[in-house]
């Protein structure tokens, strides 16, 4: 069936330095494809999407961008601040049916002060 | 404008209980999906409710139903629990089916 691969599923950075995180999916009829970011006791929270004719897009320290071809999509966080410690999830999905929305398994980012 | 409202916040039933969790959606929003995320995993997709009729369902069984009512809240109903149902439910509404999806805070449910 349809998934979406995430990694890595921790990852531990500088106060400064950049993240990335890479997913990979399987439905090539996607064409969605957001980002969350769950706090602790919280729900996730959009923090950017991307729509399949689109390439790359940012949003001050966040960017996105989409290999259709290879079926790859990252998120790069850049100047990481520790309110940026969080579980980030990617997701996958037809955006016309939200029952093919398909979720990575999370990427836990500890941002060290 | 208020957010996405869930309650309980938790819930402790018995294995073969049956739960009902609820759901408020965003101020103008009037459509209402239902997620199950188990422990260190990501959202599964449940079911969403379009106008009053479910519009989607995940890979879940017939024992997860729900209802969604002329105010746009939204209820999941769970028959028959078993230990594997423990988890935190969201509900995350939007403008319409294809709308940007908020989140509620979810109901942690356990199932002993």
């Amino acid at each position: 069936g349809e998934n979406v691969e995430q990694h890595p599923s921790t990852l531990s950075v500088q106060e400064g330095d950049s993240a990335v995180i890479k997913c990979t999916y399987s439905d090539s009829a996607s064409n969605y494809f957001p980002w969350y970011k769950q706090e602790l006791g919280k729900g996730p929270q959009l923090i950017i999407d991307i729509r399949s004719n689109v390439g790359e897009k940012k949003d001050q320290r966040i960017a996105v961008t989409l290999n259709k071809t290879a079926k790859h999509f990252s998120l790069h966080i850049t100047e990481t601040q520790p309110e940026d410690s969080a579980v980030y999830f990617c997701a996958a999905s037809r955006q016309t049916s939200y029952d093919k929305v398909i979720f990575g398994p999370g990427t836990s980012l500890s941002v060290i002060p | 404008e208020t957010g996405v409202t869930q309650s309980p916040t938790h819930l402790i039933k018995t294995r073969g209980q049956q739960v009902t969790l609820r759901c408020s959606s965003q101020s103008g929003h009037n459509t209402v999906s239902w997620y199950q995320q188990a422990l260190g995993q990501g959202p599964q997709f449940i079911f969403q409710y379009y106008r009053e009729e479910e519009n989607g369902r995940g890979n879940f069984p017939p024992r997860f139903s729900g209802l969604q009512f002329p105010n746009y809240s939204s209820e999941l109903n769970v028959n028959a629990l078993e230990l594997d149902d423990s988890a935190l439910y969201l509900c995350a509404s939007s403008w319409g089916q294809e709308g940007e999806q908020y989140f509620g805070p979810g109901t942690r449910l356990t199932v002993t």
